[in-house]
This record gives structure tokens, sequence and C-alpha cells, in this order.
């Protein structure tokens, strides 16, 4: 099975850095990657698909890129809205990455 | 716009099923897949598995032969079936839809524990 390695585990940032957040694969998993954020006691939402496309409704500051084993997920601008959980989710077999938690420094 | 409502116990007995329902708002539950993840306390996500609307089902190889996966498209509705209970399977438990193997919409989930 394909094992999805994010890191860090958590970051510590404040409002308006640039935040990324790497995923990296066991072995190539070509662009089916996708990306989801999570709050505390709430559902997780999905922010990116197939690597870089950005569901509809999400802010434009969330971009996703990558190939073959690694990809990441980069906050241009980090709101107050955005510290949560995020989670990367690999197409085959539908496995999730750890998840990163983004908190205030 | 369309929304899922998980229903079901949550409290199961070691041993026993755990079973739950999803009922699908605002569209029909064909034509796409529908899917089961969990999260225990403090951790992470885990797939449980799905149901696509042509009949094929899958799941994750973790939870070997304990699931079925079952819809009722009379209901508009998902179902979840777990046999054998243990307090591992204690979670916060999510149906979603799922689309070219992305999770676009969920539910707000239901918390099940696992405890006699």
């Amino acid at each position: 099975d394909i094992q999805m390695t994010q890191s860090p585990s958590t970051l510590s940032a404040s409002v308006g850095d640039r935040v990324t957040i790497t995923c990296r694969a066991s072995q190539s998993i070509s662009g089916w990657l996708a990306w989801y954020q999570q709050k505390p006691g709430k559902a997780p939402k999905l922010l990116i698909y197939k690597t870089s496309s950005l569901q509809t409704g999400v802010p434009s500051r969330f971009s996703g890129s990558g190939s073959g084993t690694e990809f990441t997920l980069t906050i241009s601008s980090l709101q107050p809205d955005d510290f949560a959980t995020y989670y990367c989710q690999h197409y085959n077999n539908y496995s999730f990455g750890q998840g990163t938690k983004v908190e205030i420094k | 716009q369309v929304q899922l409502q998980e229903s079901g116990p949550g409290l199961v007995k070691p041993s026993e099923t755990l079973s739950l329902t999803c009922t699908v708002s605002g569209g029909p539950v064909g034509r796409y897949s529908w899917s089961w993840i969990r999260q225990p306390p403090g951790k992470g996500l885990e797939w449980i598995g799905f149901f696509y609307y042509n009949g094929t089902t899958n799941h994750n190889p973790s939870l070997k032969s304990r699931v079925a996966i079952s819809v009722d498209t009379s209901k508009n509705q998902f179902s979840l079936s777990l046999n054998s209970a243990t307090a591992a399977d204690t979670a916060v438990y999510y149906c979603v839809r799922g689309v070219s193997y992305v999770f676009d919409i969920w539910g707000q989930g239901t918390m099940v524990t696992v405890s006699s």
C-alpha cells in the first residue's frame, strides 16, 4: 500500500505568513492528490483536488503543487480563519496523511 | 444543495454490530460514490469503504470483512454496518459523497463509542 507522510506535524505561524505543508508518498502517485482542511469539532472540507485544482469557493490564497512523490499545499498569506488541521489524501486506496496542525505563533 | 446527515446509536457494546445511516437531501444518491470515513478521538482520518451507484463496493482492507455498505435509493439513504465492534472502533463517523476519487460533501459526523 502507498503511505502518505505529511510534514511538519505542527506548524506555528502568524497572520500574513506564507505557509507550506508537504505530503510525501511512499511511491509515485502521479497527480492524484487532494487536500482537506478540518477545524475542531467540524467535518473536513475539500480544498484542492488533482494536486492543484481549487475546489469551488475556496480562497485563491490556497494553492497546491507537486508531482511524483512530493506535493505541497501553500497558503500565500495566512488568515485567522486558516488555523486548522490539514490532511492530504491519495486517490488510490483513499489513504490520508496524518495531518498538519497550523497553530497561532 | 446536497446535505448529508448521519444517524444511529452513540453507544455500541463490544462484539456487537455498529450500524449507521446517512440521509441524503438535496440530490439523489445515484451517480456518485458514498463513503464512510471515521476519526478516532484526537487522531486522523480513516476511509472505511464506499458504495458506488452502479453497485460496486470497496472497503479498507484493514477492516477485513467486517464492513458492509448499502444504498436505499427509495429512501435516499446509505448505511454502514461494522460487525464485531471493539474499543478500537470508537470514533466520529462521517458519511461522505465522493466524486472522481475525492470527498466533496461531508456530513457533520456522529460519535460512536464502543463500550460495555
